[in-house]
């Protein structure tokens, strides 16, 4: 069975300095995609990053990159110089894999880690 | 572009009561996909329609149904409403691509459902 594990309860950073989230994966299944969503105080879970399991390097979207390591089973955001908005829960998830029901997405969600930026 | 929409934002409920949330997928997307949130936790896969018919259930009970319109929009009705369903249901968009793309799922703003 899949299994997303986000170790890190609760981080607090300054403004400006870079924050790394960290995300491990349990998966027997070679084909597999995995996500980072941004969740604010409003509830909406913002998609932030995508990284397929075959993708040869690692995604990057703005601020935004995911230092994958599939060696490890990790998938780590990384968010370059931090602003006072990313304040919000930061939840990684697994896409169950595809091919196991034709075109089937099930997201598999770690429980999360809130981060706090100071200003 | 609208995105993902989802009514009511709030509802509040008792014990036994029925409920039924709705969801409207971004514009150009065929499948949705529904999860609850209780505080503190991350989102659980409740079921997924696509073609209006449900295609993968997770781990909830027959009490949890849902329905997808033929304009894709769907509903996750709740029966005999127990204290433990209150939580945040969550609606996400995609487009099945059958693999070929990364079938990236866009979430809506939430339902927030208050059992008493």
């Amino acid at each position: 069975a899949q299994k997303i594990t986000q170790t890190q309860p609760g981080m607090f950073v300054q403004e400006k300095e870079a924050v790394t989230l960290d995300c491990t994966y349990d998966t027997s299944d070679p084909s597999y995609g995995l996500f980072w969503y941004k969740q604010p105080s409003s509830g909406e879970m913002i998609f932030l990053i995508y990284q397929g399991s075959y993708d040869q390097q690692n995604a990057t979207e703005g601020r935004y990159s995911l230092n994958f390591q599939k060696a490890r089973k990790s998938a780590n955001l990384v968010i370059s110089a931090s602003q006072l908005g990313d304040s919000a829960m930061y939840f990684c998830a697994m896409r169950e894999p595809w091919y196991s029901i034709q075109g089937a997405q099930k997201l598999v969600f770690g429980q999360g880690t809130r981060l706090t930026i100071n200003p | 572009d609208a995105g993902v929409t989802q009514s009511p934002t709030h509802l509040i409920k008792t014990r036994g009561q029925q409920v039924t949330l709705r969801c409207s997928p971004k514009s150009g997307h065929d499948t949705v996909s529904w999860y609850q949130q209780a505080l503190g936790q991350g989102p659980q896969f409740i079921f997924q329609y696509y073609e209006e018919e449900e295609r993968q259930r997770g781990n909830f009970p027959d009490r949890f149904s849902g329905h997808q319109f033929p304009n894709y929009s769907s509903e996750l009705n709740v029966n005999a409403l127990l204290l433990g369903d209150s939580a945040l249901y969550l609606c996400a968009s995609s487009l099945s691509t059958g693999g070929a793309g990364t079938d990236t799922q866009y979430f809506g703003p939430g339902t927030r459902l208050t059992v008493l």
